[in-house]
């Protein structure tokens, strides 16, 4: 069984810029949520997906948005980039958000210059 | 009242020695407690968790401990390895309001052969 996959790896920005990220979550799992990793903040909530509702926010401003799909793949969506935006952005799959575990995939790294 | 506080930042570990990270937790609501290791350039893979209806649970070389009173929980790896060198997340989550994960703040485990 597939894992969790990201799209991107990697990706180079610049400021103002805006960039769309893909998760694909584990067969048959229909709650995504994505999480932004950084050194000084450590792991972040940013928001959770649950047939195609956002269910979830976490402190983020508004230029950080998703969706998700009816096939239950998500992606994520920052505008106007900043250069803290530079993070590892992870999503997570469960079952459904009540039916944890909770798999994450390798992540997207995210530069910007 | 979100937070999770994780200790210690980092830890060095002889081969065959046992490896203790303890976690600290304010929200009561919390009632889903996982850990989860980290390898450099991966995502966060998921070791074991607990609910509070029990004080400990044991996987292989790993157990968690649970103190509901304390609010406080602890992950042991006995007989560590140097393969277990990996930064580890404690997390919390209410699993009736969907999986939003709170993660502390990482311990770096070094096992020295």
């Amino acid at each position: 069984k597939a894992g969790v996959t990201q799209t991107p790896r990697y990706l180079i920005k610049t400021r103002g810029q805006q960039v769309t990220l893909s998760c694909s979550p584990i067969s048959g799992h229909r709650s995504v949520s994505w999480y932004q990793q950084t050194p000084g903040q450590g792991l972040q909530f940013l928001f959770e997906y649950f047939s195609e509702t956002q269910r979830n926010k976490g402190n983020f401003p508004g230029r950080f948005s998703g969706r998700q799909f009816s096939n239950s793949r998500s992606e994520m969506n920052v505008s106007t980039l900043e250069l803290g935006d530079s993070a590892l952005y992870l999503c997570a799959s469960s079952l459904t958000p009540s039916n944890q575990p909770q798999h994450f995939g390798d992540g997207t790294r995210l530069s910007i210059l | 009242q979100q937070q999770v506080k994780q200790s210690p930042q980092s830890l060095i570990v002889q081969k065959g020695g046992i490896s203790i990270i303890n976690c600290a937790y304010e929200n009561t609501a919390f009632d889903y407690f996982p850990w989860y290791q980290q390898f450099p350039g991966k995502g966060p893979a998921l070791l074991i968790a607990i609910r509070p209806d029990v004080s400990e649970k044991k996987e292989g070389r790993f157990t968690i401990s649970f103190n509901k009173s304390a609010k406080q929980f602890s992950l042991h790896i006995m007989d560590s390895q140097p393969g277990d060198s990996a930064t580890y997340f404690c997390a919390a989550m209410s699993e009736t309001s969907g999986s939003r994960l709170t993660f502390g703040e990482g311990t770096q485990l070094t096992v020295n052969p």
